[in-house]
């Protein structure tokens, strides 16, 4: 099953705005992940945040996490042509302190930056 | 630094049949996961390698199993192909079984089953 869920399913901009993609999941978790996938191809990790942080940046990216809500939220600033992908929150399980590689993957956001 | 290879990149089988994908970790990393990603759908974990030994297993049944070589390749094996099959499957490697970190993915193999 998809424990999370993005928001919106598809979203389409100009180059030079911002794209907020949301992510809402069910259980506790001991971090989420973003990943980018382009046409289809592999997935390409973007930016990993734990659950004691509430929001991290790296580059054109900023994450939030609120683990009140089980949300959370990927914003790319300035957006590009190549930023064109679909995009996956990603949930990982930790049972007993080990992390198993169960990544727990949404349906993802189609995003399209037109030029 | 190669990333993660998968071969081969496309398979057409029959149902029925038998399949077998190949995946090499990145450079330093020990640990493989495979997922299946339907079209239009998220991947969907079906089992990580460590130590040779199948660690955790998602909701696959027994017709998936897999393989993982002293060299830390692994192979995912599916018998009795059925339609439903048909997706991109993806291996992803990390450098240390247990911990959390980003997963290096490779660019799967295209299954289709007719």
């Amino acid at each position: 099953s998809q424990q999370g869920e993005e928001d919106p399913q598809a979203l389409s901009i100009q180059e030079g705005e911002n794209a907020t993609m949301n992510c809402s999941y069910k259980t506790s978790i001991n971090n989420l992940q973003w990943y980018r996938q382009n046409s289809g191809r592999g997935l390409v990790h973007l930016i990993l945040i734990r659950s004691n942080e509430r929001e991290k940046h790296s580059g054109r990216l900023r994450v939030t996490l609120d683990t009140s809500k089980k949300s959370s939220s990927l914003l790319i600033t300035a957006s590009r042509a190549a930023d064109t992908a679909s995009y996956f929150c990603a949930t990982d399980a930790v049972a007993g302190g080990t992390s198993y590689g169960k990544l727990t993957f949404g349906q993802g956001t189609i995003l399209t930056v037109h030029p | 630094d190669a990333g993660v290879t998968q071969s081969p990149t496309h398979l057409i089988k029959t149902r029925g049949q038998q399949v077998t994908l190949r995946c090499s970790p990145k450079s330093g990393h020990d640990t493989v996961s495979w997922y299946q990603q339907a079209l239009g759908q998220g991947p969907q974990f079906i089992f990580q390698y460590y130590e040779e030994e199948e660690r955790q297993r998602g909701n696959f049944p027994d017709r998936f199993s897999g393989h993982q070589f002293p060299n830390y390749s692994s192979e995912l094996n599916v018998n009795a192909l059925l339609l439903g099959d048909s997706a991109l499957y993806l291996c992803a490697s990390s450098p240390a079984f247990g911990k959390s970190y980003g997963y290096t993915f490779g660019s799967g193999t295209r299954l289709t089953v007719v």
